[in-house]
């Protein structure tokens, strides 16, 4: 089945590290993705990764990957109130995007 | 380069009523997709456009029908209006068979009273 799940809510200090965890179901995904959402907004591609690859690195952001538990985390670097915003993963077995429900991370100045 | 554009960004409509939303995709992308946010939930799709023909469809009524134009740019049309079908319509273009590049618009946030 096509399922992803996220928790909803993650509040941290400006400047600490936040990671926003992601599990997944089907494992036929290509590739999986991080997509960021700032209130009022459409979604803005962050970064992906490509199933057979375990970890990504871009800038701030690190996508680690666990095929064998069908985990996905996104880790931000140096958290800023910018990044104050509503994350998404999501998983494309079939060409459509499936996304999980969204992870709101507040950061505190 | 202008990005995925989509009109309206706001609409107000009454049940029963019928609605068109548009979306023109980024340039050089061909294959147009359309999605469903409820308020505080994830995106969920509702089909997807290439060649001007449906090819994949989401788990949605046939009351939401669509339409791809030679320039690639898209149509959703929904019939028939019930109060559920508040949200935001997103619209996503991507080259076809490139699968990292999807982009989204800014979405249609469409209000059913």
């Amino acid at each position: 089945g096509e399922d992803v799940e996220q928790s909803l809510f993650l509040s941290v200090r400006e400047g600490d590290s936040s990671v926003i965890n992601c599990t997944y179901t089907d494992s036929s995904s290509t590739y999986l993705y991080w997509y960021k959402q700032e209130p009022g907004a459409g979604l803005q591609l962050l970064t992906y990764i490509f199933s057979n690859m375990d970890m990504k690195q871009d800038q701030r952001l690190t996508v680690l990957l666990n095929k064998k538990d069908k985990h996905l985390s996104l880790r931000i670097a140096d958290t800023q109130t910018g990044d104050s915003a509503i994350y998404f993963c999501a998983e494309t077995p079939t060409g459509k995007l499936i996304f999980g429900q969204g992870t709101t991370l507040q950061v505190k100045p | 380069d202008a990005g995925v554009t989509q009109s309206p960004t706001h609409l107000i409509k009454t049940r029963g009523q019928q609605v068109t939303l548009r979306c023109s995709p980024k340039s050089g992308h061909d294959t147009v997709s359309w999605y469903q946010q409820a308020l505080g939930q994830g995106p969920q799709f509702i089909f997807q456009y290439y060649e001007e023909e449906e090819r994949q469809r989401g788990n949605f009524p046939d009351r939401f029908s669509g339409h791809q134009f030679p320039n690639y740019s898209s149509e959703l049309n929904v019939n028939a209006l019930l109060l559920g079908d508040s949200a935001l319509y997103l619209c996503a273009s991507r080259p076809r068979g490139l699968d990292t590049e999807a982009f989204f618009g800014q979405g249609t946030r469409l209000t059913v009273v």
